[in-house]
């Protein structure tokens, strides 16, 4: 069965480093998400992508993220100078339609 | 902007024990809405959903869940747990083609 696959499954940082986080969704999926959970809270919508640019993002959000899709199979999530709160479990995901989505396994992000 | 309570934080339980899990969404119209569950060191999967048409879905591993569109609910329940049910249990609305979070139950099954 096709799955959602994330690169790398840990990664651990020092505050003001750029990380990236990578997702190879299911290939013949249209519709591309990034959530986050934070220890201990709900897990929480980041941003939508679909044809190619975002459709929505969250108040979360802001000017040290970004996404691209750059070789029409990775999904990657970068942050570009990580503060402490952004420690955290991130999840992408997938949907052809819009409907059920699927999630990959996590990238556990921890900043020191 | 809609909002998902699970009214369980977490939940201990005997094998064989009945289980139901509340959840309630914050406001009406059509909604289609998600179960998903995560087991120790694995990812989310999905468990049951909820478009339309009957109100009673089934999902995976003898699990069930109720729309009750006039109390904004969506229970999860399952009549005899299993050990290998213990795991982290999410309700999930799709608002805009995101998903909204609950908080999340966590199901402790005792042997």
């Amino acid at each position: 069965e096709p799955e959602v696959t994330q690169t790398p499954s840990h990664q651990v940082t020092q505050m003001g480093q750029e990380v990236i986080l990578r997702c190879v969704p299911i290939s013949n999926h249209l519709y591309f998400y990034w959530y986050r959970q934070i220890l201990g809270q709900k897990v929480e919508f980041l941003v939508s992508f679909y044809n190619n640019e975002i459709s929505e993002k969250s108040e979360i959000f802001d000017d040290q993220f970004s996404v691209e899709r750059p070789d029409g199979s990775n999904f990657t999530l970068k942050i570009r100078s990580t503060k402490l709160e952004d420690s955290a479990m991130y999840f992408c995901a997938s949907t052809y339609s819009g409907g059920e989505q699927y999630f990959g396994p996590g990238t556990r992000l921890t900043v020191t | 902007a809609q909002s998902v309570s699970q009214h369980n934080h977490h939940v201990i339980l005997s094998e064989a024990a009945s289980l139901e899990l509340g959840c309630n969404y914050s406001y009406g119209g059509t909604v289609n809405l998600f179960w998903y569950v995560q087991y120790p060191g694995q990812h989310l999967q999905l468990l049951l959903k909820y478009f339309s048409g009957d109100p009673l879905v089934k999902g995976i591993k003898g699990f069930e869940a109720e729309f009750i569109k006039s109390k904004f609910s969506f229970n999860l329940r399952k009549p005899s747990v299993q050990w290998s049910d213990t795991a982290e249990y999410f309700c999930a609305v799709n608002e805009e083609g995101k998903l909204i979070f609950g908080q999340g139950t966590e199901l402790s099954v005792k042997p």
